[in-house]
């Protein structure tokens, strides 16, 4: 069964950067068979697709985030990260890591998600 | 890219048929790559859970009770037998033919 599991800080200052890491059990971001995508959920709000990333390194980016987000693999750890930078109140939400399999647009495994909060 | 269009509630008895609708565009719902649309559900605190998923597919596990359709720009969600465990939040989401994904605004869903 595979599991993702998002780590990271709870707290960002504003025009700080922030950053998570989701890391993968049961299965491994090296395959080729999906995409590892980041999403979140504003307080109250719906979903926001944020981008993802491939085992290669490749990536797709919302083009909302495009000039703020990063993106990463790391398969000798079986993770994955994001990077957001100069953060403002707007980005308080939860985020989730997800898998895509590749061919399909859906997200079939989902972390838990983590409330990161924007305040000084 | 903007969110695709879903009614902000929607409601039923138990063991009525309720139908959610997300409405999109030609360039994600109704896109050339137009069988890669899915529903969510998502019950408060919880990560969303994949119901519906290429507009008809349920994951193993699913409940027959839930179903999709999908015509054009709009697609749909159906479930019959409606059921107390119903009641939570239900989201669509598509493939864009700029290759990225959209989500709708969500529907909450009250059993009454």
């Amino acid at each position: 069964q595979v599991q993702l599991q998002e780590s990271g800080p709870g707290l960002v200052k504003p025009s700080e950067t922030l950053s998570l890491t989701c890391t993968v059990s049961g299965g491994s971001v090296n395959s080729g068979g999906f995409y590892w995508t980041w999403i979140r959920q504003t307080p109250g709000k719906g979903l926001e697709w944020i981008g993802y990333v491939y085992f290669t390194g490749g990536t797709n980016y919302n083009p909302s985030f495009k000039s703020r987000v990063t993106i990463s693999v790391d398969t000798s750890k079986n993770q994955f990260s994001l990077n957001l930078k100069f953060v403002t109140a707007a980005d308080t939400a939860v985020y989730f890591c997800a898998r895509e399999p590749r061919s399909s647009a859906r997200h079939d495994y989902w972390g838990q998600g983590t409330l990161v909060t924007v305040s000084s | 890219q903007s969110a695709l269009t879903q009614p902000a509630s929607v409601s039923g008895s138990p063991g009525q048929s309720i139908t959610i609708s997300c409405s999109g565009t030609s360039s994600d719902v109704g896109g050339y790559k137009n069988n890669y649309f899915s529903w969510y559900q998502q019950h408060p605190g919880k990560a969303p859970r994949l119901i519906i998923y290429e507009v008809t597919n349920r994951p193993s596990g699913i409940s027959s009770r839930f179903s999709g359709s999908k015509s054009g720009n709009t697609a749909s969600l159906t479930i019959s037998g409606l059921q107390p465990e119903d009641e939570a939040d239900y989201y669509c989401g598509s493939y864009t033919d700029s290759g990225t994904r959209v989500f709708g605004g969500g529907t909450k869903l009250t059993v009454l």
